[in-house]
């Protein structure tokens, strides 16, 4: 079954630093990703997606993220950010035509003035 | 447009009381419904989710249960609260795009449920 990994549970930045945000996954085929995000006491919002394609995927509010298929990973990145951007952000994995998701177990990020 | 909704947005119950939450989705037709929890500083854990009416499948086994009486509605229910029945419920939808198999999930703004 595909699972993923979100090493960090707690990142904190200074605003107007860059950010990059781990995630793994573990699967055979090419799956999905996926990032979300969190802010409190809200539900998630979809951030952006990779399907198929250009590896380099560019979503809202800045983001970006890069599927490296050698090292299994989906990483999100964003060059400045902003205090607006403190939240939780949850990478998943899903799989063609099954749109049963798997969620990695977050991450909090903290922005310093 | 497809809209999911969701509430109440907030709850306090005493342990031992019922609990129904709602969840309906707008704009879309036989999408794939889920119930997730969130305890406090942890990650998504699916509860329960659904293919179809009446069909209900249970991710862990607890004192919950979910019941889909309309292909857009999904309830969560409880005969008996407990406190660590506490968290923050999310509800979410997804449908497969035809031809591309491409989706994603489409989250509802949460119940925040304080169970005293």
């Amino acid at each position: 079954a595909q699972s993923v990994t979100q090493p960090d549970i707690h990142i904190t930045v200074s605003e107007g630093a860059s950010l990059e945000l781990r995630c793994n996954y573990s699967y055979g085929a090419t799956p999905y990703l996926f990032w979300y995000v969190q802010s409190p006491g809200q539900g998630l919002q979809l951030l952006l997606k990779y399907f198929s394609g250009d590896t380099l995927v560019q979503g809202i509010k800045g983001f970006e993220a890069e599927f490296k298929r050698s090292q299994s990973s989906f990483n999100l990145r964003k060059p400045s950010v902003h205090w607006s951007d403190a939240a939780e952000y949850f990478c998943a994995v899903g799989l063609y035509n099954n749109n049963d998701m798997r969620f990695g177990a977050g991450t909090r990020l903290t922005v310093k003035p | 447009s497809q809209t999911i909704h969701q509430w109440p947005a907030t709850l306090v119950q005493p342990v031992g009381s019922p609990l129904s939450l709602e969840c309906t989705v707008e704009g879309t037709s036989n999408p794939n419904l889920y119930w997730y929890r969130q305890a406090a500083g942890r990650g998504l854990q699916l509860l329960f989710y659904s293919v179809g009416i009446g069909q209900i499948s249970s991710e862990v086994p607890q004192n919950l249960s979910a019941s889909r009486p309309q292909d857009r509605q999904f309830i969560l229910s409880s005969k008996k609260l407990l406190l660590s029945d506490s968290g923050f419920y999310l509800c979410a939808w997804s449908v497969l795009a035809t031809g591309t198999g491409s989706y994603g999930y489409t989250f509802g703004s949460g119940t925040r449920l304080t169970v005293v």
